[in-house]
């Protein structure tokens, strides 16, 4: 079955460590994100990419990093200088002509205490 | 001024009532409308694309009106199943990939 897969779903840290969030799909699309979701909140785009070896910063970049080596995946760290890592992250993809939907993939849920 | 706005509800509704959710959005040239559906602690799904004057999918209607941009979403014959967050979603034309979330409206069909 086509489709996006994160890793894990839950995950716990301790502050002022890195961690990298894992964003896989083989739907073949072109561009993906990752966005951030609070709760009661929509969500913000974080960081985004087009093709491989390429991507830009999103809304609220600052803290976070990214690679995209293969086109069917874009894993996300959460470096130690985001102030409030603590969030509901989702990776999303979609082709890049037509109606330009995302799909997203089932997020993980990131713990820093 | 929010480039989307919802109303964050909760709408509270019995069971085979027909509901409609209003959002509008801030960009004129906007091109590309969406719903999704949020389930509680589950990732945002893909429910209507929104084109051009409004489509319809079985119980559920969007409609388009551009001229007052806003796009609403009515849910006819409301089933317990359909209780979730409903997000609108706009397609800026100034960055044809990127899209813009609303914060949600949520419902919740009761028995």
């Amino acid at each position: 079955d086509g489709g996006i897969t994160q890793s894990p779903k839950y995950l716990f840290r301790k502050e002022g460590q890195n961690v990298t969030l894992s964003c896989e799909q083989n739907l073949n699309h072109d561009a993906m994100y990752w966005y951030r979701q609070d709760p009661g909140q929509g969500l913000r785009l974080i960081y985004y990419s087009q093709i491989v070896n390429d991507f830009q910063k999103g809304d609220i970049a600052e803290g976070y990093s990214v690679s995209r080596e293969k086109k069917e995946s874009f894993p996300l760290t959460v470096t130690s200088a985001q102030k409030n890592p603590t969030a509901f992250y989702l990776c999303a993809s979609s082709m890049l002509s037509g109606s330009y939907e995302q799909y997203f993939g089932p997020g993980t849920r990131l713990t820093v205490t | 001024r929010k480039e989307v706005e919802q109303d964050p509800g909760p709408f509270n509704v019995p069971e085979g009532a027909t509901v409609a959710f209003n959002c509008t959005y801030s960009n004129s040239a906007s091109q590309s409308f969406f719903w999704y559906r949020q389930d509680c602690r589950k990732e945002p799904k893909l429910l209507m694309s929104v084109y051009s004057s409004g489509n319809e999918d079985g119980r559920f209607t969007a409609q388009l009106n551009r001229a007052s941009q806003y796009i609403s979403l009515l849910i006819r014959d409301s089933k317990l199943s359909d209780s979730a967050t409903y997000l609108c979603v706009v397609n800026p034309v100034d960055s044809s990939y990127k899209l813009i979330f609303g914060s949600g409206t949520r419902l919740l069909v009761r028995p």
